[in-house]
């Protein structure tokens, strides 16, 4: 069975630094592009980062040169680095998996919530 | 950047109706289009993939159907387990861009 689980969210000030970690298993991870995907409270799905196989690193731009993503294929875990926090950066942060060809996300975690206040 | 519109926001619809999402990219995105559902509290789920085809293990009465800019998606008849978000997402540059997403509630 695939499964994806974040881990990694909390309560952080504005300002503040969080890594986020997305363990996988069922599934060779060294093969596939990994994403995380964010959604605030009652809003919609958007897109923050991408990791691909070779390791090229992909984001958004509200997110770029705050955030590192980065992988582990050794320990099948993908990583989420988040610095210089925002209130606007509070959300649900979900892992996904690219579908093997094909560019929809097959299999997502069940999410993990980061909350950036004072 | 490629721009997903999403329609309706909202939608009420009683069991066993026919309901109708759709999405229009700015662009042509040829197929690179997707279907998600979203429960409360739950990750999205994958439904439909480059525009048409099924994914694995859900029901036939979900299909998707377009391409170039203009994109269908359809529950032929509602079941109770299908009150939900739809989001359609765009993929075919990074970055992947979703629709605002659809909320299928109960007349």
């Amino acid at each position: 069975e695939v499964l994806l689980v974040e881990s990694g969210g909390a309560l952080v000030q504005p300002g503040g630094s969080l890594r986020l970690s997305c363990t996988a298993s069922g599934f060779t991870f060294s093969s596939y592009d990994m994403h995380w995907v964010r959604q605030a409270t009652g809003k919609g799905l958007e897109w923050v980062s991408t990791i691909n196989t070779p390791g090229d690193s992909y984001y958004a731009g509200s997110v770029k040169g705050r955030f590192t993503i980065s992988r582990e294929n050794g320990n099948n875990s993908l990583y989420l680095q988040m610095n210089r926090l925002t209130p606007g950066d509070t959300a649900v942060y979900y892992c996904s998996r690219r579908k093997w060809g094909s560019r929809a996300l097959d299999q997502w975690g069940p999410g993990t919530l980061v909350t950036v206040s004072s | 950047d490629t721009q997903m519109t999403q329609s309706p926001s909202s939608l009420s619809a009683s069991v066993g109706d026919r309901v109708t999402i759709t999405c229009q990219a700015s662009q042509d995105i040829s197929n690179y289009l997707n279907w998600y559902q979203q429960k409360p509290g739950k990750a999205p789920k994958l439904l439909i993939y480059d525009a048409s085809n099924l994914e694995t293990g859900v029901p036939s009465r979900f299909s998707g159907s377009g391409s170039g800019t203009d994109f269908t998606f359809t529950i032929s008849s509602l079941q109770p387990e299908d009150f939900a978000t739809y989001y359609c997402q765009e993929y075919e540059n990074l970055p992947p861009f979703f629709g605002g997403g659809t909320k299928v509630e109960l007349k």
